[in-house]
């Protein structure tokens, strides 16, 4: 149980372009999801907070409209980076938070490999 | 501001051997913590938590050492393995306790690294 899935595994995409990730949790419901990004051998930087049916909470430093977050139900939350650049080339990961069980509780994806040539 | 997952950026360790990942954190009032691993191109993998009412928990071959007073904690893996090379990530949630609010926030991270 308790597993989260992200698709695609790796995109690749011109500069302009706009790119969307999704992140889904298979058997468990979440109101909460978590958008982190990741450049190569650096930790995991929070960018937003997902809460279903409601608007994104984003972390200082990260440009809401540039990376759209969409949680339309309790088991999908979708990131659009928006007019991708090189730059935004990073691992993108997110988690998903039971809501069923503990607050502290978090169950990660696989990540998705974003490259903007 | 609030800091935790103060790591070391590397470490190598003889196969057989115990490794020993540490973590600090600024936050006296920090009550869990958590450890990952995550392998090259993955995302991070639970493998271990702590409550700070605890000093000590242990797993399958993996313990973990809480230190309140120095702000300290530890992850020893015993008889360290080639599957074990990852980067090991020291977690704690930030934000309102029970609440949807709060979330975790990572460390640095340790690249742990095993030698034949």
């Amino acid at each position: 149980g308790a597993v989260v899935s992200q698709h695609p595994s790796r995109v690749i995409c011109k500069s302009g372009t706009s790119v969307k990730i999704e992140c889904r949790s298979l058997d468990f419901q979440a109101t909460t999801m978590f958008w982190y990004r990741q450049f190569p051998k650096k930790s995991l930087m929070l960018m937003a907070t997902s809460n279903e049916g409601s608007k994104a909470t984003y972390e200082q430093g990260v440009e809401k409209d540039k990376f759209l977050i969409n949680h339309a139900s309790l088991t999908l939350s979708t990131l659009t980076v928006t007019s991708a650049h090189p730059e935004d080339s990073s691992f993108y990961i997110c988690s998903a938070r039971n809501s069923g069980r503990a607050y502290n509780e978090q169950f990660f994806g696989p990540g998705t490999r974003l490259t903007v040539l | 501001g609030e800091s935790v997952g103060l790591h070391l950026p590397t470490l190598s360790v003889q196969e057989g051997d115990n490794s020993i990942i540490n973590c600090a954190y600024s936050n006296s009032a920090s009550d869990y913590f958590i450890w990952y691993k995550q392998e090259s191109g993955k995302g991070p993998q639970f493998i271990i938590d702590i409550r700070s009412n605890m000093d000590k928990r242990q797993g399958q071959r993996v313990t973990v050492l809480l230190n309140k007073t120095v702000k300290h904690l530890s992850l020893q893996i015993a008889a360290t393995q080639p599957g074990d090379s990852a980067v090991y990530f020291c977690a704690a949630p930030m934000g309102p306790r029970y609440s949807s609010a709060s979330k975790i926030i990572f460390g640095s991270g340790t690249r742990l690294s095993i030698r034949p």
